[in-house]
């Protein structure tokens, strides 16, 4: 079974700031996602990563993906406040998607 | 725009009765997944779908059931609630290799 964890689990980043969030997965998956969820809604879809080396950038957040360190990132860039949300990183195999735990980012003004 | 829909919101049922939660996406997606979403331990699947009338275990089937007669439903069952089925519901679709869409979630409370 295929493992994803997720760094940190919680981030309090002051605006303005640079930060990363780490993806590790345990097994082979040539396909990573990230999702974003604000508190009390669904899971919205913000990059998929289909390949090694793929990079995808929207607005200050970027992703990227090494499967052969079975890492994924999101870099934040330049916090604002409506960041704030929980950021879930997912990996698929066997017809499957394996959720991280999530990471909840709080953007302090 | 992907619309995925789910029956309820909010759900609250006794221990022991039959719930039925429904999902419906307007996309032709042929996959359908059911999680639940529970603190701390992110999401974890319960079925999923990749075509009408197939269904597989994901890792947590216990105590659940699926229904998928037709493309664009995917039917969740309790077959006798619980307490600790308590959780957040969500139903996803998609098109391998590409991203999920959610529901809205039902957040259900079994007492």
């Amino acid at each position: 079974e295929l493992k994803v964890e997720q760094n940190p689990l919680f981030l309090s980043m002051q605006e303005g700031k640079n930060y990363t969030i780490y993806c590790n997965y345990s097994t082979t998956s040539d396909r990573l996602y990230w999702y974003r969820q604000d508190p009390g809604k669904s899971l919205e879809s913000l990059f998929v990563l289909l390949s090694n080396g793929a990079v995808k950038q929207e607005g200050r957040l970027m992703a990227s993906l090494d499967t052969k360190a079975r890492l994924s990132t999101l870099h934040i860039t330049a916090a604002v406040h409506d960041l704030s949300a929980t950021y879930f990183c997912a990996a698929f195999t066997g017809n499957q998607f394996y959720f991280g735990t999530g990471t909840s980012l709080t953007v302090i003004p | 725009d992907v619309k995925v829909t789910q029956s309820s919101r909010y759900l609250v049922k006794r221990t022991g009765e039959k719930v039925f939660l429904e999902c419906v996406q307007d996309m032709d997606h042929e996959n359908m997944f059911w999680y639940r979403q529970d603190p701390g331990l992110g999401l974890r699947l319960i079925y999923f779908s990749y075509d009408v009338k197939m269904k597989e275990k994901g890792d947590i089937p216990e105590g659940y059931s699926v229904s998928r007669e037709k493309k664009e439903r995917f039917s969740l069952i309790l077959e006798s609630a619980s307490t600790n089925q308590t959780s957040m519901y969500l139903c996803a679709s998609s098109t391998l290799p590409y991203e999920q869409y959610f529901g809205p979630g039902t957040r259900l409370t079994v007492t």
